[in-house]
């Protein structure tokens, strides 16, 4: 267990449909990234916040958007669903730069 | 900008030892190498933070060479419960970012 929390586990939605998947991150970390990795893909750096703020950003469509709360949990929106956004969704958290970042079990997404 | 690793994938039997490599075209500052699993979350296995510097642990250890922007994993003696998919992740820019993976499949 490694202390991040994503819910759901397994999501199921129409095209066109909008979802949230949520992140908790491990006590004490400030950083929170999001990854997406599609069928035997690598991962895909989609954002990163830092206690708030955001930090980085990598090839996220704009369908997708993100948000780091006051209390440091993260929530990626995703809309206008296609077929091609199935996908496993990893939120993984760290102190911060230079850190070991941790990986939660992910949130399946399935598009149909 | 994405690490290249190779070789994308690797066949052994148990006992072989194996390198997987991870170069980028961009400075370096950490390497950071996790395994996965199928379906499961990837798992830290170590990270290098200075040129030159290596880590190891039982069996699986690595280097970071910061000149050539190059990082390598070396696992000695593989296992069956070595098998996965092996990615590496080079911190540039403020953010972590990985190479395609290396599948590594370890047989009896």
């Amino acid at each position: 267990d490694s202390g991040v929390t994503q819910t759901p586990k397994h999501l199921i939605t129409a095209t066109g449909q909008r979802v949230t998947l949520r992140c908790s991150p491990r006590s004490g970390d400030l950083s929170v990234y999001w990854y997406q990795q599609s069928l035997d893909q690598g991962l895909q750096f989609l954002i990163q916040y830092y206690n708030g703020e955001e930090r980085a950003k990598g090839n996220i469509l704009e369908r997708f958007s993100a948000q780091q709360f006051p209390d440091l949990h993260s929530e990626l929106n995703l809309s206008s669903l296609e077929l091609g956004d199935s996908a496993l969704y990893f939120c993984a958290s760290s102190v911060g730069d230079g850190n070991t970042i941790y990986f939660g079990e992910g949130s399946w997404l399935t598009v149909v | 900008q994405q690490p290249v690793q190779s070789p994308q994938a690797v066949i052994l039997r148990e006992g072989e030892d194996a390198v997987i490599n991870c170069s980028s075209s961009k400075a370096l500052y950490s390497v950071h190498w996790y395994r996965q699993k199928h379906g499961e979350a990837p798992v830290f296995l170590m990270i290098l933070l200075k040129g030159g510097e290596q880590k190891g642990h039982e069996k699986i250890s690595a280097s970071f060479n910061e000149k050539k922007q190059q990082s390598s994993l070396y696992l000695t003696a593989s296992q069956l419960s070595y098998s996965g998919t092996y990615f590496c992740g080079t911190e540039g820019a403020q953010k972590l970012v990985f190479g395609q993976g290396t599948r590594l499949t370890i047989n009896p």
